[in-house]
């Protein structure tokens, strides 16, 4: 079975760090580039971070570029997100989501067509 | 404020068919293609369109999708009381290199 399965969210103070983890089974992980994606409450998914399958290319949000950094281990096949200097507007769930894509007359299609179920990052003092 | 312009709120009485457009730019639906995904809230999003008008394998052909120029829609016909879900547009944006998601539809099936 495909699977993305998220941890290390919880509590956090402002300006704190947290490192988000996503470890993958049921697919070839090496193979696929992956996504960070969150949605506070009440309102629609945001996306954060994209990395591609060999890690030669990076994107971050422009909300959170220079705070987080996506990364990952294809060997452990995890993927992971390090939050530092976390805000209240932070605050939602956090999934990580696998992108998928294919070569049709010249052009490339790709969708994020996996995702985790999810962890919740809170940042509060 | 959303990069993708969705209505909050459509409905539909069981047996109808209901439609939810989405708005974009130049950069992101005129360039590419646009994905829907179903979210039952307190569940993860679902891909249910991709590439347009693509169903994944377990979609039902209720589930329809297509596009023209910066606008893009999604069709459900013989609305079920278990259509009711919030629903998200989604488009790669060139400018921004990343992806930018519509603010959400609200179903309700009457």
């Amino acid at each position: 079975e495909v699977q993305l399965v998220e941890s290390g969210g919880g509590l956090v103070q402002p300006g704190g760090s947290l490192r988000l983890s996503c470890a993958a089974s049921g697919f070839t992980f090496g193979s696929y580039g992956m996504n960070w994606v969150r949605q506070a409450p009440g309102k629609g998914p945001e996306w954060l971070s994209y990395i591609s399958s060999s890690s030669i290319t990076i994107h971050h949000a422009d909300s959170v570029k220079g705070r987080f950094t996506i990364s990952r281990d294809n060997a452990k096949t995890s993927l992971y997100l390090q939050m530092n200097s976390l805000r209240a507007e932070d605050t939602a769930v956090y999934y990580c989501a696998r992108e998928s894509g294919y070569d049709y007359l010249a052009s490339y299609y790709f969708y994020m067509d996996v995702w985790g179920k999810g962890t919740t990052v809170t940042v509060s003092s | 404020q959303s990069a993708l312009t969705q209505p909050p709120s459509a409905s539909g009485t069981p047996g109808q068919r209901a439609t939810i457009p989405c708005s974009g730019s130049s950069s992101n639906i005129g360039s590419n293609t646009v994905n829907w995904y179903q979210q039952v809230p307190g569940t993860a999003p679902k891909l249910l369109i991709y590439s347009n008008d693509q169903r994944p394998s377990g979609v039902p052909d209720r589930f329809s999708g297509s596009k023209s120029g910066t606008s893009a829609s999604l069709a459900i016909s013989g609305l079920q009381s278990e259509d009711e879900s919030d629903y998200y547009c989604a488009a790669w944006d060139d400018s921004l290199n990343g992806w930018v998601f519509g603010g959400g539809t609200k179903l309700t099936v009457l």
